[in-house]
């Protein structure tokens, strides 16, 4: 069974904090993908981020960077310089590469992590 | 290109009360979902479906009924609703093609509230 758990239900900082968004997971698939996505106040799910479970690269993004250790079982997000904008609550998700079994391509999510910067 | 969308964006009913929530994707994708997303739970998946005529139950499919007729369209029913069921519904859909990024494309989301 596939797991993801975002120990962190809410962190509030002041704007141009630094802030890192922890995602530990779980799963029996060799392949897998993982993801976060962010949502606004307004409700949808924007993609930020996916990777593979074979690349372990560490990837940046503007402000925003991941960190992927397969040893540890996390993929940790981190907001550099953080902004009012980037309020919102963020979701991490993992899926198999390959749908079958008992994962039939579904995203597996945590709970969600509520951020919230204060100007 | 619309991607997915579900209809209604809104909805509020009354204890009993029956109604559909519909998805359509234009992506020609075979893979379709309905999650719930509930405060402090995360999305949870309530029925799932790989393809046209078929059907499946996810972790949470108690007091839904789902059909998928057409490959672009999966209907999402709650025969008699409860106030459980007051929550925001977001239907989904994946490749499973050359393009198969494991990504799920979602829709924008159905706020439902029963009262």
């Amino acid at each position: 069974a596939q797991k993801v758990t975002q120990a962190q239900t809410e962190i509030s900082v002041v704007e141009k904090e630094d802030v890192t968004l922890d995602c530990v997971y779980e799963t029996r698939d060799t392949t897998y993908y993982l993801f976060w996505y962010k949502q606004p106040p307004s409700g949808e799910l924007v993609f930020l981020i996916r990777r593979n479970s074979f690349d372990e690269q560490n990837e940046i993004s503007g402000r925003y960077s991941w960190n992927f250790q397969k040893s540890t079982s996390s993929f940790n997000f981190t907001i550099t310089a953080s902004q009012v904008v980037d309020s919102a609550v963020y979701f991490c998700a993992l899926s198999a590469v390959y749908p079958g079994g008992t994962s039939y391509g579904k995203l597996t999510f945590g709970q969600g992590t509520i951020l919230t910067v204060h100007p | 290109n619309a991607g997915v969308t579900q209809t209604p964006k809104f909805r509020v009913l009354k204890t009993g009360q029956s109604m559909t929530l519909l998805c359509a994707q234009d992506m020609n994708h075979e893979y379709m979902y309905w999650y719930r997303q509930d405060p402090g739970m995360g999305l949870r998946l309530i029925h799932y479906s790989v393809g046209e005529g078929t059907t499946a139950k996810g972790e949470v499919p108690d007091g839904y009924n789902v059909s998928r007729l057409k490959k672009q369209n999966f209907l999402l029913g709650l025969e008699s609703a409860a106030p459980s069921q007051t929550s925001v519904y977001f239907c989904a859909s994946r490749t499973l093609g050359a393009s198969n990024t494991g990504e799920l494309f979602f829709g924008e989301g159905s706020r439902l509230t029963v009262l």
